[in-house]
């Protein structure tokens, strides 16, 4: 049931790109990004649509193909204030929020 | 303030005595659910709800009972709890998952059972 995200982890220096991906074996019929620091709760990065639309928020930016039922994150020119886990969160046609395992960021100065 | 409110954040009983976790939003929300947070494992569902009186069973139900008699609550309730239920647990609400915008979190329960 649950998203499979990769990588687990990654570690990037300021200025670095990075990618996360999120794959499902359902039908989507959207993708939401969610960034969680340490301790606190999971805060809404974006969400895509079934349609294969691109989407962006400041240096961060995300896909999803509908037909391979998958999404990526990118996340260009990293800085410190990316560090953190990130989840992607499918709904597939139940209408149910599914989290993956998530992906631990970490950004060095 | 759009907000989804849990009550209380930290909690530490003991196995099999009951116990319930509050979730209460002010957005006027039809979903809502309930996470579990475990290292590796990421955000698992335990129960969610379309709108009133509609509740249905997520990922890892076990242990786990909730109700929705009113809108803006949605509390967890664990019978009797035993020390696998030792966890972070989060309370989510929107409008539709499926078409967005954005589901919100309360602060999360650090529930602790020994």
């Amino acid at each position: 049931q649950q998203p499979v995200q990769s990588p687990q982890a990654v570690i990037l220096r300021e200025g670095e790109d990075a990618v996360i991906n999120c794959s499902s074996s359902k039908a989507l019929y959207s993708v939401h990004w969610y960034r969680q620091k340490h301790g606190e709760a999971p805060v809404f990065l974006m969400i895509l649509l079934k349609g294969g639309e691109q989407k962006g928020h400041e240096k961060i930016s995300a896909s999803f193909n509908e037909k391979k039922q998958q999404s990526s994150l990118y996340l260009t020119a990293s800085q410190l204030s990316y560090s953190g886990t990130y989840f992607c969160g499918t709904v597939g046609y139940g209408n149910k929020l599914v989290f993956g395992a998530g992906t631990i960021l970490r950004v060095k100065s | 303030e759009a907000q989804v409110t849990q009550n209380p954040r930290y909690l530490i009983t003991v196995t099999g005595k009951k116990l319930t976790v509050t979730c209460s939003q002010n957005m006027n929300h039809e979903y809502m659910s309930w996470y579990r947070q475990d290292p590796g494992l990421g955000l698992r569902q335990i129960y969610y709800s379309m709108n009133v009186e509609v509740t249905d069973k997520g990922d890892v139900p076990e242990g786990y009972k909730v109700s929705r008699k009113e809108k803006r609550n949605f509390p967890l309730i664990l019978e009797s709890p035993s020390p696998n239920q030792t966890s972070l647990y989060f309370c989510a609400s929107s409008l539709s998952p499926g078409d967005g915008p954005e589901a919100f979190f309360g602060q999360g329960t650090r529930l602790t059972v020994v």
